[in-house]
């Protein structure tokens, strides 16, 4: 069964810190990963999206990481901002990258306190 | 460039009404879809369209119906709302495998 994990599930952190979340996944075929954030009330807005090939890549202070052979993904974000408080939605594409064969992770919700 | 919209914003309903959720895209995208988003889930997929006139089934579609007349229209309709349905809606729109807009939802409640 196709599953995205995502941990933790919530996350405190002060202003200007930095963070890192998680996302596992049993995907497969895999085509790529995305990273979305969502703000509370709004609708998901793709911050970056990786192909197999791919290790890193940035969106400013966001910066996705995947590791393909342990099928794990990472969304650092640098020197934090109150704007960045949102749900970030790992997802996952599988069966040739086609738009309707996604399987979405629960999000992790992260709130940045002044 | 508007982007995707959807209308409205926030509904209610009672159980066994009808009603079409509305979604537009002005970028010429082929592909369209509708998600719903529950509390502790992530999103799923309702029904979804690859271009005019062709539509499928997604992991969700009991109780709801799509039709895609046009390449920039792709209307919600729930023939006869129950409370289950009650969840918030989500119109997306690509073209090809690339970056998938969403729209700002459609909050519906059914009493």
């Amino acid at each position: 069964k196709n599953q995205v994990e995502q941990s933790p599930q919530s996350l405190i952190i002060l202003e200007g810190k930095n963070c890192t979340l998680q996302c596992n996944y049993t995907v497969s075929p895999f085509s790529n990963l995305r990273w979305y954030k969502q703000d509370t009330g709004r609708g998901p807005v793709s911050l970056t999206i990786m192909t197999f090939s791919e290790n890193t890549k940035s969106n400013g202070r966001y910066t996705a990481t995947l590791d393909a052979d342990t099928k794990q993904s990472s969304l650092h974000i640098t020197a934090s901002q109150l704007s960045d408080s949102a749900s970030y939605i790992c997802v996952v594409s599988h069966s040739g990258g086609s738009n309707y064969k996604l399987t979405f992770g629960k999000g992790t919700l992260l709130t940045v306190n002044p | 460039n508007a982007g995707v919209t959807q209308t409205p914003k926030f509904q209610v309903l009672k159980t066994g009404q009808s009603m079409t959720l509305q979604c537009a895209q002005d970028m010429n995208h082929e592909y369209m879809s509708w998600y719903r988003q529950d509390p502790g889930m992530g999103l799923r997929l309702i029904h979804y369209s690859v271009g005019a006139g062709i539509t499928d089934q997604g992991e969700v579609p009991n109780g709801y119906n799509v039709s895609r007349s046009t390449t920039e229209d792709f209307p919600l309709r729930l023939l006869s709302a129950a409370p289950s349905q009650t969840s918030v809606y989500f119109c997306a729109s690509s073209f090809g495998g690339n970056t998938i807009y969403f729209g700002e939802g459609s909050w519906l409640t059914v009493v």
